[in-house]
């Protein structure tokens, strides 16, 4: 079956722009995590939608980062006024369940680059 | 909170080598341990994990970890890698308990099999 996919793949952008970053992950699956992957930071947790419930919000690093999750389903991670900083790959994973056992499946990510 | 070490970032090694990658954790709750790969240009993949039961828990393809609660450790090991098992590996944590979804990854050991 066709597993979690994001788009675009790749995604050069200038300084002080605007960026969304899709994720669609496996169908049926109700959790759905954001991560961001970056060099000296490793694999860094941003954001997590279960179900209806209100997401943890608690990784996303300043406001200029916001997600949501349209129909249960599809997500998209908006960041404003991108930085040099923001520069990094951007994984998405789901689950079947939240918490615990449920093994989560990653994107292939979005590589984000800041000029 | 929870917190995981890898103290190697690079770990060279022969084709046909035994090889150690080390992950330590900290955290003040039970956790369950993961290990996942990172192929080259490739996204994120579960390799082994631990929730419970038997403390050495083996993948398909020869890799093994054994879970030392009062080491707090969760290394991977396998007796003889391959060039194909150039990757970066990834030790993660999750509480056991309560509603948080997310992994909280080290940062993460690259293994180079040589021939």
């Amino acid at each position: 079956g066709a597993g979690v996919s994001q788009s675009p793949s790749n995604k050069v952008t200038e300084k002080g722009k605007d960026v969304e970053l899709r994720c669609d992950p496996i169908s049926g699956h109700t959790a759905l995590y954001w991560y961001r992957q970056s060099l000296g930071q490793g694999l860094e947790f941003l954001i997590y939608f279960q179900g209806n419930s209100a997401p943890d919000k608690s990784g996303l690093p300043s406001d200029r980062f916001s997600a949501e999750r349209t129909g249960g389903s599809v997500s998209t991670l908006t960041i404003q006024r991108t930085q040099q900083e923001d520069s990094a790959v951007y994984l998405c994973a789901s689950s079947t369940q939240t918490g615990g056992r449920g093994e989560q499946y990653f994107g292939p990510g979005t590589r984000l680059t800041v000029t | 909170a929870q917190s995981v070490t890898q103290l190697d970032s690079q770990v060279p090694v022969f084709e046909e080598a035994p090889v150690e990658l080390r992950c330590n954790y900290s955290s003040s709750v039970s956790v369950y341990l993961f290990w996942y790969v990172q192929y080259p240009n490739q996204g994120l993949q579960l390799l082994l994990k631990y929730l419970s039961g038997s403390t050495l828990v083996k993948s398909i393809n020869g890799f093994e970890a054994e879970f030392n609660k009062s080491q707090t450790s969760f290394h991977l090991r396998k007796p003889s890698v391959h060039i194909s098992d150039t990757a970066e590996y990834f030790c993660a944590v999750r509480p056991s308990g309560g509603s948080q979804g997310n992994l909280i990854f080290g940062k993460g050991t690259k293994l180079s099999v040589k021939p």
